[in-house]
């Protein structure tokens, strides 16, 4: 798999600690929001997702928040895992359209 | 398991010649997306389908990109000719898209292109 060395905010948590990952999507007419992992070396894989009628979305261990006020979307993660360690990207979607944020880098320290 | 194929992994060519990635979605999807990730950039839409109908292809320089769905089981991204501010990874992502959400994509583990 491939990925880039990317310059992005980072997040550093205690393993076992929980993660709380912000995202800022930039159009108030998208309709679903997707947030994404990225390991190294590996392309982006499904989290979890929510549609704009939403504004909580809960899974294993994450849950996502929807904030159309604003239009910001958080990624929490739970009791943070050095598995979680990663590249975290939240994605919005408007007529068919899925477009990226910059990501976040989430590092676990054990 | 059903996956996301993408070919080459890796390419290095030098500057003016012409670079072919291609791309093999998951049957049974209807969308493919092309994204170039840079560490400058993040993740950039390039051109994504629906069908094999191109729908937009806006994010692509024009001049040197071309994206195809020849068939449903294969998409590719062309670039003629290549230059070195293309260095990047390229990944394809594959979706089963209803009215117009695209939902959940897929990617493939990328394609990772050098240009001397």
């Amino acid at each position: 798999g491939e990925s880039v060395g990317l310059h992005l905010p980072t997040l550093s948590v205690q393993e076992g600690d929980n993660s709380i990952i912000n995202c800022a999507y930039s159009n108030s007419a998208s309709d679903y929001f997707i947030w994404y992992k990225q390991e190294s070396g590996k392309g982006p894989q499904f989290i979890i997702d929510i549609r704009s009628n939403m504004d909580k979305r809960q899974g294993q261990r994450v849950t996502v928040l929807l904030n159309k006020t604003v239009k910001h979307l958080s990624l929490q993660i739970a009791a943070t895992q050095p598995g979680d360690s990663a590249v975290y990207f939240c994605a919005e979607n408007l007529n068919n359209d899925m477009r990226f944020g910059a990501g976040t880098r989430l590092t676990v320290k054990p | 398991d059903a996956r996301v194929t993408q070919t080459p992994r890796h390419k290095v060519t030098e500057m003016g010649q012409e670079v072919t990635m291609r791309c093999q979605p998951i049957l049974g999807h209807n969308t493919v997306f092309w994204y170039r990730q840079t560490m400058m950039q993040g993740l950039e839409l390039l051109a994504y389908f629906r069908n094999r109908a191109p729908l937009d292809d806006s994010g692509m320089p024009k001049d040197r990109f071309s994206a195809e769905m020849p068939d449903a089981t294969l998409a590719t991204l062309k670039i003629q000719p290549s230059e070195p501010r293309d260095s990047a990874v390229y990944f394809c992502a594959s979706g089963l898209a209803r009215q117009s959400s695209t939902g959940e994509l897929f990617f493939g583990e990328g394609s990772r292109l050098t240009v001397l």
